[in-house]
């Protein structure tokens, strides 16, 4: 079945900056946007941008742009994303989706990676 | 840059009927999805394309979307819909993806 399952919590310091994973499985890799949202304590979802695997063309929102980077491995079917300059704002659950569709429906969700920005 | 509007919170006893909206510019001309999520866990689509379902989700979940304000309707509430609801559409004049703030439904 389609999957993407992603990378284990990440406790980070101010300043540093974190990679988190989303590994593909159960359907075409090359086929499919790969997004990032993330989502605050108790907040709601702040899209972060999306990958192309197939071509590894990058579209960043323009509130992470500069601070964030999304790279694929095609050999391993993984998505990657990095955020650098990390702040106490920046503690969230970061999770990887796939869209479908001329409409970009969000078909399936990693299980989400937390991240805490704690000196 | 697109913005979508949900109320934070709606309440309603079991049985009854849920509508929770979602405001935007002329948001009839875009497709809009729905997406549930509950307490730890990863959000799920319940509606796309402003009413289709996807294969699972009873047909209780019903949505509509009409010059600029978009519904997701939840008939004969269960205690088991209790959750926060996002609305999400494509800009394809930018190509980001934009989310609604989220509403919290609430089943008394």
């Amino acid at each position: 079945q389609v999957q993407l399952v992603q990378s284990g919590a990440e406790v980070k310091k101010p300043g540093a900056s974190v990679k988190v994973s989303c590994k593909a499985s159960g359907y075409t890799f090359t086929g499919y946007y790969i997004h990032w949202v993330r989502q605050a304590p108790g907040q709601g979802l702040e899209w972060m941008g999306w990958l192309n695997p197939a071509s590894g063309a990058t579209h960043y929102a323009q509130t992470f742009q500069g601070r964030v980077t999304m790279a694929r491995d095609t050999s391993i079917t993984t998505v990657y994303m990095e955020l650098s300059g990390l702040i106490s704002d920046d503690t969230a659950v970061y999770y990887c989706g796939r869209t479908v569709g001329g409409t970009r429906l969000w078909d399936c969700w990693g299980q989400g990676t937390l991240v805490t920005v704690s000196s | 840059s697109y913005v979508l509007t949900q109320p934070p919170s709606v309440s309603v006893a079991p049985g009854q009927t849920a509508s929770i909206t979602c405001g935007g510019n002329n948001i009839g001309s875009k497709s809009i999805h729905w997406y549930q999520q509950k307490p730890g866990q990863a959000p799920v689509l319940v509606v796309y394309d402003d009413s289709d379902r996807p294969s699972g989700i009873p047909e209780r979940f019903s949505g509509s979307n009409s010059g600029n304000t978009a519904t997701l309707t939840i008939g004969r509430v269960e205690a088991g819909d209790e959750a926060d609801y996002y609305c999400q559409v494509w800009d394809s004049s930018s190509d980001d993806q934009v989310f609604g703030g989220g509403t919290k439904l609430t089943v008394l």
